[in-house]
């Protein structure tokens, strides 16, 4: 089994829809957790960590289960430029309560919004 | 200011060669990581480096991939007598020490083909 595992679409949605992502971890002792947006032939780059408080930046709502560990992206009004790959991440960290960052990425889902 | 840089953007060689692949990480960052990234596929962890000593090489496939960072900023990657099955796009992530939530920035990347 994949440590972190994603549905990897692809998903093609219209302008303004709404589409989430789901992602599931095995790794009880994720400590980080994260979205990347990966765009086709370039590097990942941050899209938002995830609280277990569920967070918001703007049109997209992340949201973290610990007792299910359960990941999920919200995409809220999409746009043409929102067209990526997301990158679901998680880092376990280590004993001594640092997290000196081993990334541990999933598959990625493919976004395509169409006019 | 200048992110990471990775050198060669692409490298082209045959079964059974040498290969480099440089990373420059931003001015600054502590932690450097290397991760492999195969089509379809998320990043894979390859080695983590906090200062000038490799801290993790769990991620290294085999004795024929090794890296080094001798002076605590430039890296290099060195994969000997190349396979088929190397090829992949090489990223380089550095981040200013080992606080849980310090943002890991990624290079472009290095595209190995190895024909």
């Amino acid at each position: 089994r994949k440590e972190v595992e994603q549905d990897p679409g692809p998903f093609n949605v219209p302008e303004g829809a709404t589409v989430a992502f789901n992602c599931t971890y095995s790794n009880s002792a994720s400590q980080s957790f994260f979205w990347y947006r990966q765009d086709c032939r370039k590097e990942p780059k941050l899209l938002m960590s995830v609280y277990s408080s569920g967070n918001e930046d703007g049109r997209f709502t992340a949201q973290l289960n610990r007792a299910s560990q359960y990941i999920s992206l919200l995409i809220r009004d999409s746009k043409l430029s929102d067209s990526a790959t997301y990158l679901c991440v998680v880092n376990i960290g280590d004993a001594g309560g640092t997290s000196y960052g081993k990334l541990t990425f999933g598959q990625g889902t493919i976004l395509t919004v169409h006019p | 200011g200048a992110g990471v840089s990775q050198t060669p953007s692409n490298k082209v060689t045959e079964k059974g060669k040498y290969v480099e692949l440089r990373c420059d990480p931003i001015s600054g960052h502590t932690a450097l990581y290397w991760y492999r990234q195969s089509l379809g596929q998320g990043p894979e962890f390859l080695i983590y480096f906090q200062g000038t000593g490799a801290a993790d090489d769990s991620g290294l496939p085999n004795d024929r991939f090794f890296a080094v960072r001798p002076e605590g900023s430039v890296s290099t990657l060195k994969i000997q007598r190349t396979e088929r099955g190397d090829s992949a796009v090489y990223l380089c992530a550095s981040r200013f020490g080992t606080r849980r939530g310090n943002e890991q920035f990624f290079g472009p990347g290095t595209r190995l083909t190895v024909l």
